[in-house]
């Protein structure tokens, strides 16, 4: 079983779409994350929710909103995309005890291409 | 606001060489945590290491072992004899408390490529 699994892998779509990311985590963690690696892999945090509630949120266009149904799952909707967003999203998830001490577990990555 | 520092953008060795990743961070937090993540080409995220500011003892896991020094705020990272399978992307990474959750703030990377 995949611990924290997001769907889809790849993401190819036109400039001026909406599309969503899955995250489901089996964990049982507390904390989940979206976070954004660039072209110039440069990891960054978007999001961050703790029990269903919005506790981060980095400077991120409102474009962008994550969506956590239940403490399993951390979707990222996506609206009006554009060139920039291209990139490869990860989703994370934090637990067992204080999160700032906690490791990330990562999904695989949703590799987005917006064209 | 907290930095972290990877001066080294890519690296190239022969395999059985040693390496040594540099990191070096910046924080006012007195309590932080630091790792390093692992990104081989297949693209998945790895943890390495976690260490706590409190903690300066180095760590050895086979061939990995890592140097923390406060005085210098930096966090290396040496892979001893490297082999091909550790060519990837080697993140260093530094845990920020805001409030009750936290973030990690994610130096560039460093590109290792070990040749045989």
């Amino acid at each position: 079983d995949t611990a924290v699994s997001q769907t889809p892998k790849y993401l190819v779509t036109q400039m001026g779409n909406d599309k969503s990311i899955k995250c489901e985590q089996n964990l049982g963690h507390d904390t989940m994350y979206w976070y954004k690696q660039d072209s110039k892999k440069f990891l960054k945090i978007m999001f961050s929710y703790n029990n269903k509630e919005l506790i981060i949120n980095e400077t991120v266009p409102n474009r962008f909103s994550p969506k956590s149904p239940d403490k399993a799952h951390l979707n990222l909707h996506i609206n009006s995309l554009e060139l920039g967003d291209s990139a490869v999203y990860f989703c994370a998830t934090s637990g067992g005890g204080t999160s700032y001490n906690s490791p990330l577990h990562f999904g695989n990555g949703t590799r987005l291409t917006v064209t | 606001a907290q930095k972290v520092t990877q001066a080294q953008t890519e690296i190239s060795v022969v395999e059985k060489e040693d390496v040594t990743l540099d990191c070096v961070y910046e924080t006012r937090d007195t309590t932080y945590y630091l790792f390093w993540y692992k990104q081989p080409p297949s693209g998945e995220l790895v943890f390495l290491i976690r260490r706590n500011s409190f903690d300066e003892q180095n760590e050895i896991s086979g061939r990995y072992s890592w140097n923390f020094q406060k005085s210098t705020s930096s966090f290396n990272f040496t892979i001893t004899a490297s082999q091909v399978v550790d060519s990837a992307v080697y993140f260093c990474a530094l845990s920020e408390v805001t409030g009750a959750n936290s973030k990690l703030t994610f130096g560039k990377g460093i590109t290792l490529s070990v040749r045989p």
